[in-house]
Formats: structure tokens, C-alpha cells, sequence
């Protein structure tokens, strides 16, 4: 069975500090893969994307993702977290005509 | 530009009610999905329409749910005697539909049955 798991339900981190949320993913063949940001009371937002090519994708807000195919993660990063990072995050891959959302992590930012 | 709009954005019915939700996709965009989303939870997948090919209802929980789209446009998804465990974030996005293109979401309808 193809599925994304998103094994932290809650991430804190302190303002300044590196964050890192995490993703892996099952599925036969190469899917792409996605990040997407959900604030409060909006609509998910895209963040960044892989497809092919160098495994280190960089995105939105500067957010940046690693593609690991042997560990089958693509966990989302960000050197140095602001306050205003603090949302609801979804890692997701797309697969044969079909979108495969993890079921999220709250990312809180703290000053 | 436009981005995916959807419509009402709040929807309180009773129980039993029938609902109507819309979604209209940006323009150009082929393909449309429709998800569901509970309070604290993520993206359930429920139907996905691309161009005038066949939908993908293999998402839809049960028959009475059920999804049209006219051409590559206007969606509608319709919940028939509405459950109170239907009460979710209904959420809708398009893409270009040309594999694997970035989805853009629209708002959402936040509905609630009494």
C-alpha cells in the first residue's frame, strides 16, 4: 500500500534555531513529492517540490527539502526558524493521477 | 490572478439535509480534486476529475457522495442526507493536470451538521 507518514504530530523549536520536520514515504516507483503549509483559518499553500535532479530542493519562505531515495524520506528544513513559520505542515507525494497527503505537523516557532 | 475559489465558505445544515459545495478551479487548469479534511487531521482524497476523462471516485466514503464538473470548469460535490460525521473542511485544487503539477488549494467550506 502506497502511504506518507509524517511521524511527529508536534514539532517546538526556538526562534533562530534550525527546524526540521519529517517525512517518509512508501510507494513503488519514483513519485514526486511535495511540501505544503497550512496557516491558520487559510488554504494550503505550496512550499517546494521534487521531481528529478539534484536531491536538495529549495522552496518557499526558505524552506529547502532533501530527497533521500535509499532512506525514502524527504524531510523539510530550515536553517534558522522565525515565529512566523508556525503552521501546519504536509508532506504529500503524487503517484499514478493521485495526491497522498500525510496527516500533518504542527510546527510551533516560540521567541 | 484568480486562485480556486469555493463556495460558501460556512455551511451549517441539519442532519439529514442535503448540501451543495462548489469549487471553481483557475483557469486553464485540467485537473480537480476534492478533499476532506477533519478537525485535526490531514487530507482524506475523495474524487478527482482530469479534461473530460472519467473521474477517479475511488476516494468517495460512501454513495452518498457524489461529484460533477462541467467540461474544465465548475465542480460541484454533493453530500445527500448529510451524517454528523460528514462535519469536515471540504477542500478543493487544481492543476494544469499534466502529472504530478503543483496543486493550488482553494479556502475551503467549513460545514457543520447539526
Amino acid at each position: 500500500a502506497q502511504s506518507v507518514a509524517q511521524p511527529e504530530d508536534q514539532v517546538n523549536v526556538a526562534e533562530g534555531n534550525p527546524l526540521t520536520v519529517k517525512c517518509t514515504y512508501s510507494v513503488s516507483g519514483n513519485p514526486y513529492l511535495f511540501w505544503y503549509v497550512q496557516y491558520p483559518n487559510r488554504g494550503l499553500q505550496f512550499l517546494l517540490k521534487y521531481i528529478t535532479g539534484d536531491n536538495l530542493v529549495k522552496g518557499s519562505y526558505g524552506f529547502e527539502a532533501e530527497f533521500n531515495k535509499s532512506q525514502t524520506s524527504f524531510h523539510l528544513k530550515k536553517p534558522s526558524a522565525l515565529v512566523s513559520d508556525s503552521a501546519l505542515y504536509f508532506c504529500a507525494f503524487y503517484n499514478f493521477n493521485k495526491f497522498y497527503f500525510g496527516s500533518g505537523t504542527k510546527l510551533n516557532v516560540k521567541p | 490572478g484568480a486562485g480556486v475559489s469555493q463556495s460558501p465558505s460556512n455551511k451549517v445544515t441539519e442532519k439529514g439535509k442535503d448540501v451543495e459545495l462548489r469549487c471553481d478551479p483557475i483557469s486553464g487548469h485540467t485537473a480537480l480534486y476534492w478533499y476532506r479534511q477533519r478537525l485535526g487531521q490531514g487530507l482524506e482524497f475523495l474524487i478527482y476529475f482530469q479534461g473530460n476523462s472519467a473521474p477517479d471516485k475511488s476516494g468517495l466514503p460512501s454513495d452518498r457522495f457524489s461529484a460533477e464538473r462541467t467540461g474544465e470548469s465548475v465542480s460541484t460535490l454533493t453530500i445527500q442526507r448529510t451524517q454528523q460525521e460528514d462535519s469536515a473542511v471540504y477542500l478543493c485544487a487544481s492543476s494544469l493536470g499534466l502529472g504530478g503539477e503543483t496543486q493550488y488549494f482553494g479556502p475551503g467550506t467549513r460545514l457543520l451538521v447539526l
